[in-house]
Order: structure tokens, then C-alpha cells, then sequence
């Protein structure tokens, strides 16, 4: 069964830059698009990027000039990096699998929460 | 850029059908999935591609896509299904989500 864990700060001052990392295990990371999606405090879903096992990215428009994304195939692990963040930026993050670029996401992760606050 | 309209909250009658419609521009040419998140949980996919539901979901859950509506139909509501639910779709390559729809189940 595939799990998937987000592992990062849950507190990031504004104007830094919020890393996380999403651990992947009992499959492989490989052939697979990995997803990160937010939510902020009772609000609904955005979606952030993908990142294909090969390197390839692809972003949301509306964060694309913030949001660098990596992947580590040895370690069946990849990131996110959100630059300059303000309380906007307040959210649940998970990170989510799907099987094909355009396609639905099969697995989550269980999402971690990471507040941007002085 | 493109936008998905689902009704904020719709109620259900124990046992009985409900429907949560997700509307977009020419939504019924591309595939819609739709997932369930119950309070502190991640979602979980309950439809994907208009109408093909994953192991492990029963099949009181349908859906349709057509035109400029796609709706997730439950039949027979059961407590356990009440939540919020949320439709998403690409839009080019951007993966865009409805606003959600929380459903009641009286």
C-alpha cells in the first residue's frame, strides 16, 4: 500500500521560504506525477505543482514565480519550496499522487499544517 | 483562467439520493473526478473520469459529465457520508478545484 508522508516546518516567518518534503513509501516514486496541493484554514483546494520522477515540473500560473520543486529518486522523496510566503500562504499542505500528468490524484498524504506568522 | 461552481452545502435525507453538481465552461469535455474530505482528513478520490469508482467505494456513488454540468450522485445516504466534496478537473495543464460542497445528512 502506498503511503505518503509530509514531513517540514510548521512555522515559517513571513518573507522566508517554506520547505517541505513528502516521503514516499511501499511503491515507488518512479513513472509517477507527485502533486502538492494546499488548503487554507477552513477553506477549499489549490493545487501548487507537479513534478514528474524524470525532474520535469509543472506549475500553478498563480505560483509559479514563487514555487521551486525538486525530486530525490534514491530516497523516494520530493519537495517544495515556496519563496517569500505571507499569512496568505497559511495552509495544510499535502502532497498527492496521480498516475498520469492530466490525471487523478490516487493517493494522499495526510497533510501537514504550516502557518506563516512573526 | 477556468472555474468550477459546486453548491456550497446540499442536505440528504437518510437513505435517500442527493446530488452535487460541479459546473465549468464545457466541463462535460474533459474529465472530472471528485473526492470526499471528512474533518481532519486528507480527501480521498471517491470518482474519477466522469464515472469510475476506485476499490473500495461502494456503488450507491455515481457520476455524470455532460454539457456544462458534471454531478456526483449518492443513492441511499448513509451518516458515514456526510462530508465536504470537491470536483477538480485540468484546465490546459493547471489542475484547478471547486469550491467545495458540504453535505449534510439528516
Amino acid at each position: 500500500q502506498v503511503q505518503l508522508q509530509e514531513s517540514g516546518p510548521g512555522l515559517v516567518k513571513p518573507s522566508e521560504t517554506l520547505s517541505l518534503t513528502c516521503t514516499v513509501s511501499g511503491g515507488s516514486i518512479s513513472s509517477y506525477y507527485w502533486s502538492w496541493i494546499r488548503q487554507p484554514p477552513g477553506k477549499g483546494l489549490e493545487w501548487i505543482g507537479y513534478i514528474y520522477y524524470s525532474g520535469s515540473t509543472n506549475y500553478n500560473p498563480s505560483l509559479k514565480s514563487r514555487v521551486t520543486m525538486s525530486v530525490d529518486t534514491p530516497k523516494n522523496q520530493f519537495s517544495l519550496k515556496l519563496s517569500s510566503v505571507t499569512a496568505a500562504d497559511t495552509a495544510v499542505y499535502y502532497c498527492a499522487r496521480a498516475a498520469a500528468a492530466k490525471d487523478y490524484f490516487d493517493y494522499w498524504g495526510q497533510g501537514t499544517l504550516v502557518t506563516v506568522s512573526s | 483562467s477556468y472555474e468550477l461552481t459546486q453548491p456550497l452545502s446540499v442536505s440528504v435525507a437518510l437513505g435517500q439520493t442527493t446530488r452535487i453538481t460541479c459546473g465549468g465552461n464545457n466541463i462535460g469535455s474533459k474529465n472530472v473526478h471528485w473526492y470526499q474530505q471528512k474533518p481532519g482528513q486528507a480527501p480521498v478520490l471517491v470518482m474519477y473520469r466522469d464515472t469510475n469508482r476506485p476499490s473500495g467505494i461502494p456503488e450507491r456513488f455515481s457520476g455524470s459529465n455532460s454539457g456544462n454540468t458534471a454531478t456526483l450522485t449518492i443513492s441511499r445516504a448513509q451518516a458515514g457520508d456526510e462530508a465536504d466534496y470537491y470536483c477538480q478537473v485540468w484546465d490546459s495543464s493547471t489542475g484547478v478545484f471547486g469550491g467545495g460542497t458540504k453535505l449534510t445528512v439528516l
